[in-house]
C-alpha cells in the first residue's frame, strides 16, 4: 500500500527548484508530507486534505488531486537547509493510518 | 516537555530471542503507530492503534506483535518469527482529525536493532 514517490534522489544548487511527487494506486483522503535528516526522526511539514488542497509553508508548497490520485511537493528557491530525504504519507477514507512512500533524498549544494 | 520517547535507542539480540521496544507518550494522543525503516525502503507500517485495547496490523506486521493497555504506552514485540529483524523503528503518535484522517504524526528518536 505504500505510494511511489519520484524522483528517488535529486541534487539541487542554492536558490534551484525542485518538485517531488507522491502517487497512490488507491483512492486517497489525505496526503502528509515530512522531511527526514540523516540519523534523526522526521519532522512533519504540511498535510492536505480531500478537495483539490493546496497549501504552503514559507518556500515550501504542496498540491493534491485527489482524482488523479497524486501530490506534488514544491521547494522554491532552496536553501541548505532543506537538504534531507522527503516521504509522503498516504491515508484512506476511514482508516486512521498512514503509508510512506520509499522517500526522495534531496541535496542542496552551496 | 511533550513528545514521544522510545527506548533502548540500541539495541543487540541474539537469534531466537523475543525483544520488546518501548514507546510511552504524554502528548494525551489517540492514535500510535509504530514503523520500520530500512535503506531505500521508505518507512513501512507495521501496527497501529487508534484507541486503547484495540489495534489493526499494517503492511509488515508478520514476526511482530504489540500491545495497547494505556493510552500513553504501545510497546512493540519483536518475535524470533521475524526474519530479518535488524532495522531501525520509530514509534509515533497523532490526534485523530475526524474518521479517516490522521493529524501530523510526532516521532520518537527511534529504536535501532541488531540481531547478531
Amino acid at each position: 500500500q505504500q505510494p511511489v514517490q519520484s524522483p528517488q534522489a535529486v541534487i539541487l544548487r542554492e536558490g534551484e527548484d525542485a518538485v517531488i511527487n507522491c502517487s497512490s494506486s488507491k483512492a486517497l483522503y489525505s496526503v502528509h508530507w515530512y522531511r527526514q535528516k540523516h540519523g534523526e526522526a522526521p519532522i512533519f511539514l504540511m498535510i492536505l486534505l480531500k478537495g483539490g488542497e493546496q497549501k504552503g509553508h514559507d518556500k515550501i508548497s504542496a498540491s493534491f488531486n485527489e482524482k488523479k490520485q497524486q501530490s506534488s511537493l514544491y521547494l522554491t528557491a532552496s536553501q541548505l537547509s532543506y537538504s534531507g530525504t522527503y516521504f509522503c504519507g498516504t491515508e484512506k477514507s476511514g482508516a486512521n493510518n498512514l503509508f510512506f512512500g520509499t522517500g526522495t533524498r534531496l541535496t542542496v549544494i552551496p | 516537555d511533550g513528545g514521544i520517547t522510545q527506548s533502548p535507542k540500541y539495541l543487540f539480540r541474539k537469534e531466537g530471542q523475543n525483544v520488546t521496544l518501548s514507546c510511552e507518550q504524554n502528548l494525551n494522543h489517540d492514535a500510535m503507530y509504530w514503523y520500520r525503516q530500512d535503506p531505500g525502503q521508505g518507512l513501512r507500517l507495521i501496527y497501529y492503534s487508534q484507541i486503547v485495547n484495540d489495534f489493526q496490523k499494517g503492511d509488515i506486521a508478520e514476526g511482530y506483535s504489540v500491545s495497547r493497555e494505556k493510552k500513553e504506552s504501545f510497546p512493540l514485540t519483536v518475535t524470533s518469527a521475524q526474519k530479518n529483524p535488524t532495522a531501525f523503528y520509530l514509534c509515533a503518535s497523532s490526534i485523530i482529525l475526524w474518521a479517516g484522517v490522521s493529524g501530523e504524526l510526532f516521532f520518537g528518536e527511534g529504536s535501532r536493532l541488531t540481531v547478531l
